[in-house]
């Protein structure tokens, strides 16, 4: 059973456009939730992240918004650059963001210059 | 501050053997979690260490199996390797902490390529 549902497999947006990425959740205990990127041949490093309390968290060019009650989160990339070409995964994680993290199937955002 | 460091970085295996993974988490991280990552499954739990206790598990057979020493270093093991064992095994570390807390973030190492043939 997928808890953390990425449907979009890839991906692609022109250089300096919106990025937006898109994950749904199943389990309503989750209320901590995080975005990776992951590039090949290294492990996945944290971007961002958002607590259940709150339903917008920016962080330079990147934005993640929370929709509870759809049980969905989005990360919004502005303005898209090529060093965005990565596979990006959703995680979610319950008891305030103590408990294990459990994570999508992943996005690869391929940025064409 | 040193990242996380994970070894072998890539190794091939035959079907019926076992392999030891080892991970080395940040300095004065206590928690340590192990992940597979397959195609088109994106990364799977194994299991997470805290104070050399195994604090979760997830839904994998007991082949794979692992453990924390006292110094917060962890080790997987898996036996019997299949050829659906291959995989790139990530470890990540953290320190835990408060409500929401940014110590609850996950740091990961470059993982463990493992080609079982």
């Amino acid at each position: 059973d997928q808890q953390v549902k990425q449907n979009s497999p890839s991906l692609s947006v022109q250089e300096g456009r919106i990025s937006i990425l898109n994950c749904d959740y199943t389990n309503s205990m989750f209320d901590y939730f995080l975005w990776y990127k992951k590039y090949p041949a290294e492990g996945p490093t944290f971007l961002i992240s958002i607590s259940s309390i709150k339903d917008k968290n920016e962080d330079g060019r990147f934005t993640v918004f929370l929709n509870k009650s759809a049980k969905h989160l989005s990360l919004h990339i502005v303005p898209s650059q090529p060093g965005d070409s990565a596979v990006y995964f959703c995680a979610a994680s319950a008891n305030f963001g103590n408990e294990k993290l459990t994570f999508g199937t992943g996005t690869r955002l391929t940025i064409i210059p | 501050k040193a990242g996380v460091t994970q070894t072998p970085r890539y190794l091939i295996k035959t079907r019926g053997q076992q392999v030891t993974l080892s991970c080395s988490p940040i300095s004065g991280h206590r928690s340590v979690s192990w992940y597979q990552q397959t195609p088109g499954q994106g990364l799977q739990f194994l299991f997470e260490y805290f104070s050399e206790t195994q604090r979760n598990k997830g839904n994998f057979p007991g082949r794979f199996s692992g453990r924390q020493f006292s110094n917060s270093r962890s080790e997987m093991n898996v036996s019997t390797l299949e050829l659906g064992d291959s995989a790139l095994y990530l470890c990540a570390s953290r320190l835990t902490g408060t409500v929401y807390s940014g110590a609850n973030v996950l740091t990961f190492g470059a993982g463990s390529r493992l080609t079982v043939l």
